[in-house]
């Protein structure tokens, strides 16, 4: 299976700022997701990271806030913008093709002070 | 609207025995199920799934079960090991057409703790 790096592991960051967070897979990959954890949650889906367009956000969740880039079918990236304490969470990249399995990355926890 | 769900938040069991981790859904129009466990500190790790269409699957010591009249499924896990202790989550997927969107939808995740 492909070998996902995120980066950063973890981060503490004041209120007000945004955190850009990156999603890097081994191997060409049709399908990049972002999911969050938020404590004693379970894992929801924020968005489709789509390769040269728009990414597909789900309900509850604006690009305005969850900024999403992927410039090729390796890299993607998530920014959480003006943070607030409520975006404290596990923020988890995932890869997957057509028929297989999505595999994910070891997750960003972000902390909002 | 909580489509997927453990209601089990968490599970102990000896070394040696059967562990059963038990999901409920909600929505029939589901595709395929997934089971992911996950330790702390790092990403879910995919274990098994199943298509709507069997009702067993087997890998090694991990067996999942379905039932769709009831709409529950199960993650059996024979013999348990301490290494197994972890959260285990199962998500559910839909396909759309002949392309699978690739959404999931996840359960809250049970706490397994295998004693030596």
């Amino acid at each position: 299976s492909a070998v996902i790096s995120q980066k950063p592991s973890r981060d503490i960051c004041q209120r007000g700022t945004s955190l850009t967070i990156q999603c890097q897979v081994d191997s060409q990959v049709t399908m990049m997701f972002w999911y969050r954890q938020q404590p004693g949650q379970s894992l929801t889906l924020i968005a489709t990271a789509n390769q040269g367009s728009e990414a597909t956000y789900e309900s509850g969740f604006v690009i305005d806030k969850f900024p999403i880039s992927r410039p090729n079918l390796t890299f993607s990236t998530l920014t959480v913008s003006n943070m607030s304490p409520e975006d404290s969470s596990i923020y988890l990249c995932s890869v997957g093709d057509q028929h297989q399995p999505q595999h994910f990355g070891d997750g960003t926890r972000l902390s909002i002070l | 609207d909580q489509q997927v769900k453990q209601n089990s938040p968490s599970l102990s069991v000896q070394e040696g025995r059967i562990s059963i981790l038990n999901c409920d859904y909600t929505n029939s129009m589901f595709d395929y199920f997934l089971w992911y466990k996950k330790y702390p500190a790092e990403g879910p790790t995919f274990l098994i799934s199943i298509s709507s269409i069997k009702d067993k699957n087997e890998d090694g010591r991990f067996t999942v079960f379905l039932n769709k009249s009831a709409k529950h499924l199960s993650l059996h896990i024979v013999p348990s090991q301490p290494g197994d202790s972890a959260v285990y989550f199962c998500a559910a997927g839909i396909v759309v057409g002949s392309s699978n969107t690739g959404k999931l939808i996840f359960g809250q995740g049970t706490t397994l703790q295998v004693k030596p």
